[in-house]
C-alpha cells in the first residue's frame, strides 16, 4: 500500500520560516509534490520533486531524500496568505498519474 | 487560457437521485482525474481517465459510480441513488501527459439530504 505522514497543522508568524515535512511509504515511487488549498477551494500546484534535493520557487522550496523516503516544503517570508493547508503527494510507477494525497497541514500565520 | 472547469459549483440531491457532475479539462490537456475530499480530510483518488479511456478506476467503489470523458465534451462523474455518505467535494483536476503537476477545478459540492 501507500501511505503519507505530514503534521496536521502548524502556527507561525508573519515573516518567519517554516517547514512542512511528509514522510511516504509506497511500492515505487516518481516523485513529491506539494499542493496549496485555501479553504476548501481549488488546490494549487505549488513545486514538485522527481529527484532528490533542493527546488526554489519564489518563497517556496522543497526538498527530496528518496533514500529517507522523506520530504519538505519550506515557506519563507511568511505572510498571513499564506495560511492555507498544504498537502504533500506522491506519484508511484505503473499507476499513470494518479496521485496519493497526505491528510493535509493546515498552516495557520499569526501577526 | 481558461482553468479546469467544473459545474455545478453545488448540488443538492436527496437520498436515492442520481447526481451528474462536469469536467472541462485545461485546453491542451488530455488527462482527466477525479478526486473526493471529506471535510478536513485530503483528497482521495477515484479515477483517471484520457479521452474515450478508462486508465485507472481503483479509487471509484464498485457500485454506484461511474465516469466517462467521451470524444467530444466534458468528463462526467455519475453517482446513481446517492447516499448520505457521498456527500463531498469532488474535484477535477487535469494535465499533459506526466501528471507531475495537475491543475484542478474549483470543486463540486455534493450534498445528500
Amino acid at each position: 500500500g501507500q501511505s503519507l505522514e505530514q503534521p496536521s497543522e502548524v502556527t507561525a508568524v508573519e515573516g518567519a520560516i517554516v517547514q512542512i515535512n511528509c514522510t511516504y511509504q509506497t511500492s515505487g515511487f516518481y516523485g513529491l509534490s506539494w499542493y496549496q488549498q485555501h479553504d476548501g477551494g481549488a488546490p494549487t500546484f505549488l513545486s514538485y520533486n522527481g529527484l532528490d534535493g533542493l527546488e526554489e520557487t519564489g518563497r517556496f522550496s522543497s526538498f527530496l531524500s528518496r533514500s529517507d523516503s522523506y520530504g519538505y516544503l519550506l515557506l519563507q517570508e511568511l505572510q498571513m496568505k499564506d495560511s492555507a493547508s498544504y498537502f504533500c503527494a506522491v506519484r508511484a510507477p505503473n499507476q499513470g498519474g494518479k496521485l496519493i494525497f497526505g491528510q493535509g497541514t493546515e498552516l495557520s500565520v499569526k501577526p | 487560457n481558461a482553468g479546469v472547469m467544473q459545474n455545478p459549483r453545488h448540488l443538492v440531491r436527496r437520498r436515492g437521485q442520481e447526481a451528474r457532475l462536469r469536467c472541462s479539462p485545461m485546453k491542451g490537456h488530455s488527462h482527466v482525474y477525479w478526486y473526493r475530499q471529506l471535510p478536513e480530510e485530503g483528497l482521495k483518488f477515484m479515477v483517471y481517465l484520457q479521452k474515450e479511456n478508462i486508465i485507472d478506476e481503483s479509487g471509484m467503489p464498485k457500485e454506484r459510480f461511474s465516469a466517462e470523458f467521451p470524444k467530444e465534451g466534458p468528463s462526467i462523474l455519475r453517482i446513481q441513488q446517492v447516499v448520505r455518505g457521498d456527500s463531498a467535494a469532488y474535484f477535477c483536476a487535469s494535465s499533459t501527459g506526466t501528471g507531475n503537476e495537475q491543475y484542478f477545478g474549483p470543486g463540486t459540492r455534493l450534498t445528500v439530504t
